[in-house]
This record gives C-alpha cells, structure tokens and sequence, in this order.
C-alpha cells in the first residue's frame, strides 16, 4: 500500500525567509502532484512532476523530484503572507489512484 | 478551462437519509473521482470511474456507493447517512497528467 508523508504538517515562517516542504512516498512512482488549498476552497494546481530529476519553478516556489531517493520537495523563496495556505503532495501510481499527503498548513507571518 | 462543477456548497441532511452529491465536468475527460478531505488526513480517495457505467472502489468506500450513467456526471450516493460521514467531498475530473478538482460540497449529517 502506498504511504505518502508530508513534512512538516504545521510552518510558521517569517516573511522574507526561506524553507522547504518534503514529501516522502513508500512505493516507486514517476508522477508527482503539488496543490495548494486556501481555506474554504478547492484545490489549485501548482506543480506536475513527471521523471526523475525534474524541477518547476512558479513565482516564489520551486519543486523537484527525486524518483530514486522516493523524494519530492516544494521549496519556498522569501515567503510572502498571500503565499499562506495549506500544501498537498499527491503521488500518481497509473492505477487511476492519486494518494494525497496530509497537507502542510503554512503560515506566513509579517 | 476544464470546470468540474459540484452542485451544492454546503448540505445538511439527518441521520439515515440517503444523500446524493452530484458531480458535472464540461470537458468529456473519461475518468472521475470522489475525494473525501478530513482535517489531519488529507484527501482520501473513495471512488472512481474510468469510463459510462464503469466504477472502482478507493481506499474508503464503506458506506458509499456512485453512478456514472453518463460521461460528464458523477454521482456519489449515501445510502444512510451517519455522522461520521461528516466532511467535505471533492469530485475531481483527469484526462492525461492533470487532474482538475470541483469546489467542493461541505456535507454535515445531523
């Protein structure tokens, strides 16, 4: 059974700072999915992790995906408050199945 | 844009009720999903269907069941609600890579 774990589940960051979300996944996989939640609503789409290696940047946020080390990381850049919101990694295993983390609720303090 | 449209907000149904939540999607993707999103657990996968009238149960599909008699919609049916099926219910729609969820119905069973 695939086990995704996010850490850490709970980050208070000051604005202007830098800090780093990792995902760990239980079984291999080559397609990785970042989402952002604000409070209330859906999920957005930020980033799609489709090989090994592979790196997106959008803005303040950059993810990479390491299939070997079953590990991705959602990296943020001098946090901003609007940047405030709870962060999902979700793991594709082909099977028509995407398996979520339990969210990283991020917040950013002026 | 691919819209995945929930039919209701927000519901509020007693105990023992049968409950359905509907589901549209505008962009003819084949395969859909039923997500059910509880504080401290993520999103967790309680249906899918890959095509009309084709269904696959997810990690918790105890007390629930779907219909998919046509492309676009998808349905999740509480057979008798109880209160721990509490929560909120994201439909999502996928067609290749990405996965496009719905806003979201907030269901309270009293």
């Amino acid at each position: 059974e695939l086990k995704v774990e996010q850490n850490p589940l709970f980050l208070s960051m000051q604005e202007g700072k830098n800090y780093t979300i990792y995902c760990n996944y239980s079984t291999t996989s080559d397609r990785l999915y970042w989402y952002r939640q604000d409070p209330g609503k859906s999920l957005e789409s930020l980033f799609v992790l489709l090989s090994n290696g592979a790196v997106k940047q959008e803005g303040r946020l950059m993810a990479s995906l390491d299939t070997k080390a079953r590990l991705s990381t959602l990296h943020i850049t001098a946090a901003v408050h609007d940047l405030s919101a709870t962060y999902f990694c979700a793991v594709d295993m082909g099977n028509y199945k995407l398996t979520f983390g339990k969210g990283t609720l991020l917040t950013v303090n002026p | 844009d691919v819209k995945v449209t929930q039919s209701s907000r927000y519901l509020v149904k007693r105990t023992g009720e049968k409950v359905f939540l509907e589901c549209v999607q505008d962009m003819d993707h084949e395969n859909m999903f039923w997500y059910r999103q509880d504080p401290g657990l993520g999103l967790r996968l309680i249906y899918f269907s890959y095509d009309v009238k084709m269904k696959e149960k997810g990690d918790i599909p105890e007390g629930y069941s779907v219909s998919r008699e046509k492309k676009e919609r998808f349905s999740l049916i509480l057979e008798s609600a109880s209160t721990n099926q509490t929560s909120m219910y994201l439909c999502a729609s996928r067609v290749g890579y990405g996965y496009t969820f719905g806003s979201g119905t907030r269901l309270t069973v009293v």
